[in-house]
């Protein structure tokens, strides 16, 4: 079976550090994969995804994941956070031809300002 | 478009009464999706729809129920309500599942209190 592992469950940051936030997930077949993110009081909405070529992908507002095969995960990075990037950030797993979207249990980052 | 709307925002429920959560999209998508999200826990599939007319269960589907009559209208019904399932409910839809990076499109969510 599917799964996908967020092993940070919460992580606070000062403005400007780096961000990274770890995603494992097992699947032995071809997947896609995302991030994304809920601001507090929305709804989740798309940060990046990858489904193919370069495993490194850019996503808004300064994200970007890396893709590695060989250890099955797809970390989030940013390079300088900022105090409006507080929020929930949740990875997910899609098999190719499947309907099912298997999520990780989320990354609560607060961001001190 | 007004994407994946979402009602109510709120309810509070008492032990044993029943609703409705109603879900709809204006996107034309194919699949569409049923969620809830407990803190910590991320989000569970509770029913999913390929198409009108064709739904079937997620992991976690007991005490849930829903129809798929439209494309654009996906409700979720809830017969005898329970505090277990006090939860934030999302609503979620893509154009077709399976194809390489489709994005899924997710409502506001309802948040459901079962006293």
């Amino acid at each position: 079976a599917q799964s996908v592992s967020q092993h940070n469950h919460h992580v606070i940051l000062s403005e400007a550090a780096s961000l990274e936030l770890g995603c494992n997930y097992s699947y032995g077949g071809t997947v896609n994969l995302f991030w994304y993110v809920q601001y507090p009081g929305q709804h989740l909405q798309l940060l990046l995804k990858y489904f193919s070529g370069d495993p490194l992908v850019k996503g808004i507002k300064g994200f970007e994941a890396e893709f590695i095969k060989s250890k099955f995960s797809f970390n989030l990075r940013k390079p300088s956070v900022q105090w409006s990037d507080t929020a929930e950030y949740f990875c997910a797993v899609n098999a190719q031809g499947t309907y099912k979207y298997i999520f990780g249990t989320g990354t609560r980052l607060k961001v001190l300002a | 478009n007004a994407g994946v709307t979402q009602t109510p925002k709120f309810r509070i429920l008492k032990i044993g009464q029943s609703m409705t959560l109603q879900c709809a999209q204006d996107m034309n998508h194919n699949y569409m999706y049923w969620y809830r999200q407990d803190p910590g826990m991320g989000l569970k599939l509770i029913y999913y729809s390929v198409g009108a007319g064709i739904t079937d269960k997620g992991e976690v589907p007991n005490g849930y129920n829903v129809s798929r009559s439209t494309t654009e209208d996906f409700p979720l019904r809830l017969e005898l309500a329970a505090p277990s399932q006090t939860s934030v409910y999302f609503c979620a839809s893509t154009p077709v599942s399976g194809r390489a990076g489709d994005t899924q499109y997710f409502g506001p969510g309802t948040r459901l209190t079962v006293l």
